[in-house]
């Protein structure tokens, strides 16, 4: 069975400066993708940014990046310039290639940005 | 069109009784999916729709949960003889089909539910 493990319960980050958060999967399947997702207080979740397993470069949003480590089964997000907003659960999810399955996730990571 | 909409938003119930929660997605999405989300946890599967086949459901879903999507538009999710355990927040969300899971889903609000 696929899992999707956080490492990192809790993260602080001073704001305007950088935070990595820690994902790591375990799965057989070759054709996949990955998420992190965001969800502040009011509790809706908010896709941040996805990685195709097939594509060797990393995705990047905005400030948002991540370091996708396939081999290692490793998808990193890091946050550049913090901002008070970025305070939220961040969920690393994967999902099979192909018309099939669902989204599963990790247990999540809590952000604070001090000020 | 603005996006998954859930309701209610908050269920408080009885231990016993039993509750329906509604999910509307977005119009031009074929795939609804279920999920419920314990305090500190990251959302739990509990089934998918394709237009109105219910193609996967997890052991998460006892014979006491029910979904339907009868039109192949909005979802219902029934539980039956609601027991302390099921309090969660129900999140649904809502996906193009076709699409390999690459566009994610995007999430509703959820209904956060309490058995008392």
């Amino acid at each position: 069975a696929q899992t999707v493990t956080q490492s990192q319960p809790e993260m602080s980050v001073q704001e305007a400066e950088t935070v990595t958060l820690s994902c790591t999967y375990d799965t057989s399947e070759s054709d996949y993708y990955l998420f992190w997702y965001k969800q502040p207080p009011s509790r809706q979740m908010i896709l941040v940014i996805r990685q195709e397993a097939y594509k060797q470069q990393n995705a990047t949003e905005n400030r948002f990046s991540v370091n996708f480590q396939k081999a290692a089964k490793s998808f990193s997000l890091k946050i550049s310039d913090s901002q008070l907003g970025d305070a939220a659960m961040y969920f690393c999810a994967w999902v099979r290639g192909g018309s099939q399955g669902n989204l599963i996730f990790g247990k999540g990571t809590k952000l604070s940005v001090k000020p | 069109d603005t996006g998954v909409s859930q309701d209610p938003r908050h269920k408080i119930t009885k231990r016993g009784q039993n509750v329906t929660f509604r999910c509307d997605p977005i119009s031009e999405h074929n795939r609804l999916y279920w999920y419920r989300q314990t305090l500190g946890q990251g959302p739990e599967f509990l089934t998918y729709f394709q237009n109105e086949a219910q193609l996967e459901k997890s052991r998460l879903l006892s014979d006491r949960f029910s979904a339907e999507r009868p039109k192949g538009s909005f979802s219902t999710l029934e539980i039956q003889r609601t027991e302390q355990g099921d309090s969660a927040m129900y999140l649904c969300a809502s996906s193009p089909s076709g699409t390999g899971g690459m566009d994610g889903y995007t999430f509703g609000s959820g209904t956060r539910l309490t058995v008392v």
